[in-house]
């Protein structure tokens, strides 16, 4: 099975930079995601790391280091419109593509 | 390219009654996934499906049916709906590393 942890809530300032901890325990690793999510609206897909290190995508970055098990997710250059729940979702080795997620971090950005 | 279609939005359920959370897709995707969502806690999963004809229990299957006639459809049955049930339902579709939700049906059961 899989275990996720993230905070729960995190604030930050418009124009900052913003670092969100995944960290997780499985019994077997294919992948970690990162999905963003509005109040009321259904989440959408921000990043996915199988390998160790770091995928910059835009204003947003996202790290893996399976040894650690631990994952972040980076937002440069906070926006307002980055106010969200930021999902974890980790991915087993079975067969059907299953992806467990984490309670989730909710961002307020505020000016 | 519609990506993963979900109906009703909405829908007030009372103890007892039941209905069907309809789920389709149009990218030919073989993995369908149904998840629940209540406030402070992440995606829950329902029931998944590998391929048309093929479905299997997640986490929390209990008061819930589907099926899987199609590679398109991936419909939720609710027999006997409870209070419970009042929650927030996702269906996704999978190809390779591309999750796709749709966009949930927000289910009161009074």
């Amino acid at each position: 099975g899989q275990n996720i942890d993230q905070p729960t809530e995190m604030t930050a300032t418009e124009g900052a930079i913003v670092q969100i901890n995944c960290t997780y325990q499985t019994s077997g690793f294919n992948g970690l995601f990162w999905y963003q999510q509005h109040a009321g609206e259904a989440p959408t897909f921000l990043s996915y790391n199988v390998l160790d290190g770091l995928e910059e995508k835009g204003r947003f970055s996202s790290f893996l280091s399976r040894s650690k098990g631990y994952s972040y997710l980076l937002l440069k250059e906070l926006q307002m419109k980055d106010s969200a729940s930021y999902l974890c979702a980790v991915r087993d080795q079975g067969g059907s593509y299953i992806p467990t997620f984490g309670r989730g971090t909710s961002l307020i950005v505020h000016p | 390219n519609a990506g993963v279609t979900q109906t009703p939005k909405f829908r007030i359920l009372k103890i007892g009654q039941s209905m069907t959370l309809q789920c389709t897709q149009d990218m030919n995707h073989n993995y369908m996934y149904w998840y629940r969502q209540d406030p402070g806690m992440g995606l829950k999963l329902i029931y998944y499906s590998v391929g048309a004809g093929i479905t299997d229990k997640g986490e929390v299957p209990n008061g819930y049916n589907v099926s899987r006639s199609t590679t398109e459809d991936f419909p939720l049955r609710l027999e006997l709906a409870a209070p419970s049930q009042t929650s927030v339902y996702f269906c996704a579709s999978v190809e390779d590393t591309g999750y796709t939700f749709g966009s949930g049906t927000r289910l009161t059961v009074v």
